[in-house]
């Protein structure tokens, strides 16, 4: 019954292979978040969609794609993967939109990946 | 612009002892603060947050933190470290739109 879900946890491919990560909320939030950490543990966001719809795009490349088929999913794309990319990327939610209203955001596990 | 100061990379302490975690933060507008907590393998946990009101705030797992406005400080204390408690700290701002800002985070380590 984890309220925010990730997978896969770990994730080891090669430079130039396309991949995903899927995340899933049970908790009935509007909003969804991706978040990387890098490998100093900076974590900082990526996207986040509220109701489907993308609220924030943070300068990420555009080999990264989100895809949210409904509220409860926001899954990432990744095309032609790059040895920067290794990192700890964090699916997230909050009931409507987080942070600065208030509303707490709540992070799943983590999907560990490492590009070789 | 907005934000997050987290001073200390690393802290050591000994079982049993108290512990306080530094924060400080820049922020325009009344901020919404954050502490979380990273065990190693693992996802980020919140320990507590401070919107309005007391301004001494009471988390999980026996964490307070407490919000100086004259200070810019929102400081995680715990008056009594168990072993368990080893992990990494983050404190964080909300600001923008649904957003929170992190600092870099502080390390702590344990002593038997």
């Amino acid at each position: 019954d984890t309220a925010v879900s990730q997978t896969p946890k770990y994730l080891v491919t090669q430079m130039g292979n396309d991949k995903s990560i899927k995340c899933e909320q049970n908790l009935g939030h509007d909003t969804m978040y991706w978040y990387k950490q890098d490998s100093k543990k900076f974590l900082k966001i990526m996207f986040s969609y509220n109701n489907k719809e993308l609220i924030i795009n943070e300068t990420v490349p555009n080999r990264f794609s989100p895809k949210s088929p409904d509220k409860a999913h926001l899954n990432l794309h990744i095309n032609s993967l790059e040895l920067g990319d290794s990192a700890v990327y964090f699916c997230a939610s909050s009931l409507e939109v987080g942070g600065s209203s208030g509303n707490t955001i709540y992070f799943g596990e983590g999907s560990w990946l490492t590009v070789v | 612009a907005q934000s997050v100061t987290q001073p200390d990379i690393h802290i050591t302490v000994s079982e049993g002892a108290s512990l306080e975690l530094r924060c400080n933060y820049s922020y325009g507008a009344t901020p919404y603060l954050f502490w979380y907590v990273q065990s190693p393998g693992q996802g980020l946990q919140l320990l507590l947050k401070y919107f309005s009101g007391d301004t001494l705030v009471q988390g999980i797992k026996g964490f307070e933190a407490e919000f100086k406005r004259s200070q810019s400080s929102f400081n995680l204390r715990k008056p009594s470290v168990h072993w368990s408690d080893a992990a990494e700290y983050f404190c964080a701002v909300g600001a923008g739109a649904n957003n929170l800002f992190f600092g870099t985070g502080t390390r702590l380590t344990v002593i038997p």
